[in-house]
């Protein structure tokens, strides 16, 4: 398994990019990078995704490193609101089906 | 609206009975997952189903049991041999079994009284 490492909690200042690291120094070639976050008490929200090269939607950045061991989503202006626990999963493959392993994630506290 | 609703928000068990947890897709999405958070930790994996008629058990199937017999619809009912069964709750879709992103519901919060 591909298991990720994250800091456990983080702050940044509101209006801020918020870059929240995470390390899958044992990824394989064709395993996806995911990045959900979840709000207190919700449910999961995918973010974004990426193979190999960085990507770019609506609500974030992913820059993935050129070895692939490591990346970081990046939130460009944070705001109160990005308040969650993010997590960064590397999709596996089992018994035939992709599957979403949730660590315990980073909390991101945006401060005012 | 199109999504997936997990019903109800909380729920109350007494020991030693089953309950059922609803959770219904309208995004004609093939496969359904289902998972269980306890406090301050990550998701795991109870079941997943990648095509109607057809389920898998996951990391913590013990206690529990799933059906697929829609495909918009994939009920988890918790038994009385799953000895620790508070928990959040949260049921999610995929468009296939590809691989492809999960959606997630709201989540059922069950206490156990």
């Amino acid at each position: 398994d591909a298991k990720t490492t994250q800091p456990p909690s983080m702050d940044c200042a509101e209006g801020r990019a918020a870059n929240l690291p995470c390390n899958h120094s044992t990824i394989s070639g064709n395993e996806y990078v995911y990045w959900y976050r979840q709000i207190h008490s919700q449910g999961p929200q995918y973010i974004i995704h990426g193979l190999k090269n960085n990507e770019t939607n609506e609500m974030a950045s992913l820059i993935i490193t050129e070895d692939r061991k490591s990346s970081t989503l990046i939130l460009p202006h944070a705001t109160l609101r990005d308040t969650a626990v993010y997590y960064c999963i590397v999709r596996r493959l089992r018994a035939g089906s992709y599957q979403l392993t949730f660590g315990k994630g980073t909390k991101l506290s945006v401060i005012p | 609206d199109g999504g997936i609703t997990q019903s109800p928000k909380y729920l109350f068990r007494k020991e030693g009975q089953n309950v059922t947890l609803s959770c219904e897709q309208n995004l004609n999405h093939d496969a359904m997952y289902w998972y269980r958070q306890d406090p301050g930790q990550g998701l795991r994996l109870i079941y997943y189903s990648q095509i109607v008629n057809d389920f898998q058990k996951g990391d913590i199937a013990e206690g529990y049991s799933v059906s697929r017999e829609k495909k918009e619809s994939f009920p988890l009912t918790v038994t009385s041999a799953q000895k620790n069964p508070t928990a959040f709750y949260l049921c999610a879709s995929s468009i296939g079994q590809g691989g492809e992103t999960q959606y997630f519901g709201p989540g059922t919060r069950l206490l156990v009284l």
